[in-house]
């Protein structure tokens, strides 16, 4: 079976740091570029981050830049997301999801079902 | 800038038909989208990929009632014979160079 489980999130404070990952299992991991897409409470999707098969090439949204950090482990079929300097509207419900293609300009068909971050002190 | 706009709402009856619209920016109406249904307290998940030719290929298990078609700058999504289960949440995406993903606000489908 095809599946991503995401892990890591929890309650932290501002300014403090917090790491996610995501476990990946029933297709190929390595032939294919990862994102992270985040979810705040009531509103829409908004991507964060992602990352090409060989981690070649990274991509953030200008709202994360420079405070989180995507990388993954193809050994362990894992992607990661590192956040530091955590903001209050940095809560939200975070997925991982899987690309089509191996570079990152593709679909996504994969989704995980989240973990939550809280940002609050 | 590479933009999605949906309306945030749309309704229509059990067992009736309904076709929700997403709108690239000027200047990227060759773009392929995907659209994603989120129901209620669950996760995304892929519905198809949609080519501005109007070709489109469906995610594994996805039913027939769903279907997609493409004019110009728009990308539709047709959704026929209505269930309650149809009711949820849905989501353009797109992607441009690089390694980037862009999202539309969504749209909320009410199933009357």
């Amino acid at each position: 079976e095809v599946q991503l489980v995401e892990s890591g999130g929890g309650l932290v404070q501002p300014g403090r740091s917090l790491r996610l990952s995501c476990a990946a299992s029933g297709f190929t991991f390595d032939d294919y570029a990862m994102h992270w897409v985040r979810q705040a409470p009531g509103k829409g999707l908004e991507w964060v981050s992602g990352i090409s098969w060989n981690s070649g090439s990274i991509g953030y949204a200008d709202s994360v830049k420079g405070r989180f950090t995507i990388s993954r482990d193809n050994a362990k079929n894992s992607l990661y997301l590192q956040m530091n300097s955590l903001r209050a509207e940095d809560t939200a419900l975070y997925y991982c999801a899987k690309d089509m293609g191996p570079y990152g300009g593709d679909a996504f068909d994969i989704w995980g079902q989240g973990t939550m971050v809280t940002v609050s002190s | 800038q590479l933009v999605l706009t949906q309306s945030p709402s749309a309704s229509a009856s059990l067992g009736a038909s309904v076709k929700l619209t997403c709108t690239l920016s000027s200047g990227h109406s060759s773009y392929a989208i995907a659209w994603h249904q989120q129901q209620p307290e669950k996760g995304p998940r892929y519905l198809m990929k949609l080519n501005s030719d109007g070709s489109h290929s469906k995610g594994d298990g996805i039913p027939d009632r769903f279907s997609g078609s493409s004019s110009g700058a728009e990308r539709y999504l047709t959704i026929s014979s209505l269930q309650s289960e149809d009711e949820a949440d849905y989501y353009c995406q797109t992607w441009g160079t690089g390694i980037r993903g862009v999202f539309g606000g969504g749209t909320k489908l009410t199933v009357l």
